[in-house]
């Protein structure tokens, strides 16, 4: 299947500064990709949509200013943190989908990348 | 009410049990259904989707769908320690955002 690779897998960082989460399609192209977030024992709530080459489109109660998320090319999207805060810890996922035929579409996850802040 | 209810669990089964995993959703859009195990610290991966509603196996795993119940199963033949991990049921509707919405996971413990 597509590999989607999601960099770094872990980091901790202070308080107030801002980190970025990468995710990559390998082997394919992606016009889409979707970040999620998910709280222990808890299932994926989705942040945000990234469109390759325009502005991502963010779910209800997610702060954009703070979740800044670009999609440059059609192999890379990126998370930034921006002002981190002990509250933001959590593990996130991004996401590709593919489509199989023409009605149905599979997604391929990264790997995660745990965000731990102190 | 949840778009996609589901027991979170633990469940816990003796290897070589059938397991029966499950979720009931209420938005009569959902057209696509799917199954996810996700590892600890791992992202999901996909283990079986189907499409409407009906049967589809696959090794050890067959999923069914009910539409007119709302309601999706998973079920595991044989269980191994190796399929311990959390199952996540997932759907989404035929618009062209394909937003997948899921349960909460049921974290499924084989005990050898």
């Amino acid at each position: 299947g597509a590999v989607v690779s999601q960099h770094p897998s872990w980091v901790i960082c202070k308080s107030g500064t801002s980190v970025k989460i990468e995710c990559r399609s390998l082997d394919f192209q992606a016009t889409t990709m979707f970040w999620y977030r998910q709280f222990p024992k808890k299932s994926l709530m989705l942040m945000a949509t990234s469109n390759e080459g325009s502005k991502a489109t963010y779910e209800q109660g997610v702060e954009k200013d703070k979740f800044l998320i670009n999609h440059a090319s059609l192999t890379l999207s990126t998370l930034t943190v921006t002002s981190a805060h002990p509250e933001d810890s959590s593990f996130y996922i991004c996401s590709a989908r593919v489509a199989l035929s023409h009605r149905v579409t599979e997604a391929f996850f990264g790997q995660g990348t745990r965000l731990t802040v102190v | 009410q949840k778009e996609v209810e589901q027991d979170p669990g633990p469940l816990s089964v003796p290897e070589g049990a059938i397991v029966s995993l499950n979720c009931t959703y209420s938005n009569s859009a959902f057209q696509y259904f799917m199954w996810y195990r996700q590892y600890s610290r791992k992202g999901p991966e996909l283990l079986m989707y189907t499409y409407s509603s009906g049967n589809k196996e696959d090794g050890r795993f067959t999923a069914q769908v009910d539409k007119s119940s709302k309601y999706i199963s998973l079920f595991i033949r044989d269980s191994q320690p190796s399929d311990s991990a959390t199952y996540l049921c997932a759907m989404s509707g035929m618009d062209s955002s394909y937003k997948l919405i899921f349960g909460s996971g049921t974290r499924l413990l084989v005990r050898p």
